[in-house]
């Protein structure tokens, strides 16, 4: 059974880089037709969609976020990972990841989420 | 402003009934059959209900089920129970600027 799990700082300074890396265990990140995708969520508010990378390594990202992200994949630790650059406090919430299945477009599994704060 | 529509709150008895909505727009819920619905307990991750409209992963009970009409897709939860309070958000595949769109979730109170 795939799991998940996230990891990094906890705390990033505005004007920063926030970066996460999500371990894949339990199956390859390297088979199968999945997005390995990046969500988030603010304190108290909805899910909001950051961006994706293929098995292939293709990216998309939200175009509200596309200028300052990157995801990457590293297949021989089982890891992809999340950049985002300059950030403020808007972007303070807890990151996801999780696998979506190309096939049938739904997100499973989910990690557990790591929060991320955005301060000086 | 979330891309799909979702009222804010709903709520029922243990026993009863509920129906939870999800709009949006004939460029995502009515144009494609990949709604999903995500339950999400307090301080945990989402956890994946329905997938391609109707579909239950295994494990997940049978008293939830979805549908959909037009550009609406729903939720129904039958024989609500305690442990059915929670968050639930859909979500649909689209073909707008971005391949992925959530509801604002609902929250569901077991009274």
């Amino acid at each position: 059974q795939v799991q998940l799990q996230e990891s990094g700082p906890g705390l990033v300074k505005p004007s920063q880089t926030l970066s996460l890396t999500c371990t894949v265990s339990g199956g390859s990140i390297s088979s199968g037709s999945f997005y390995w995708s990046w969500i988030r969520q603010p304190a108290g508010k909805g899910l909001e969609w950051i961006g994706r990378i293929y098995t292939s390594g293709s990216t998309n990202y939200n175009p509200s976020l596309e200028s300052r992200v990157t995801i990457s994949v590293d297949t021989s630790k089982n890891q992809f990972s999340l950049k985002l650059n300059s950030v403020t406090a808007a972007d303070t919430a807890v990151y996801y990841c999780a696998r979506y299945v190309a096939v049938a477009l739904y997100f499973d599994p989910w990690g557990r989420g790591t929060l991320v704060t955005v301060s000086s | 402003q979330s891309a799909l529509t979702q009222p804010a709150s709903v709520s029922g008895s243990p026993g009863q009934s509920i129906t939870i909505s999800c709009t949006g727009t004939s460029s995502d819920v009515g144009g494609y059959n990949y709604v999903s619905w995500y339950q999400q307990h307090p301080g945990e991750a989402p956890k994946l209900m329905i997938y391609e409209v109707t579909n239950r992963p295994s494990g997940v009970s049978n008293r939830f089920s979805g549908s959909k009409s037009g550009n609406t897709a729903s939720l129904t939860i039958s024989g609500l129970q305690a442990e059915d309070e929670a968050d639930y958000y859909c979500s649909s595949y689209t073909s707008s600027s971005t391949p992925v769109v959530f509801g604002g979730g609902t929250k569901l109170t077991v009274l």
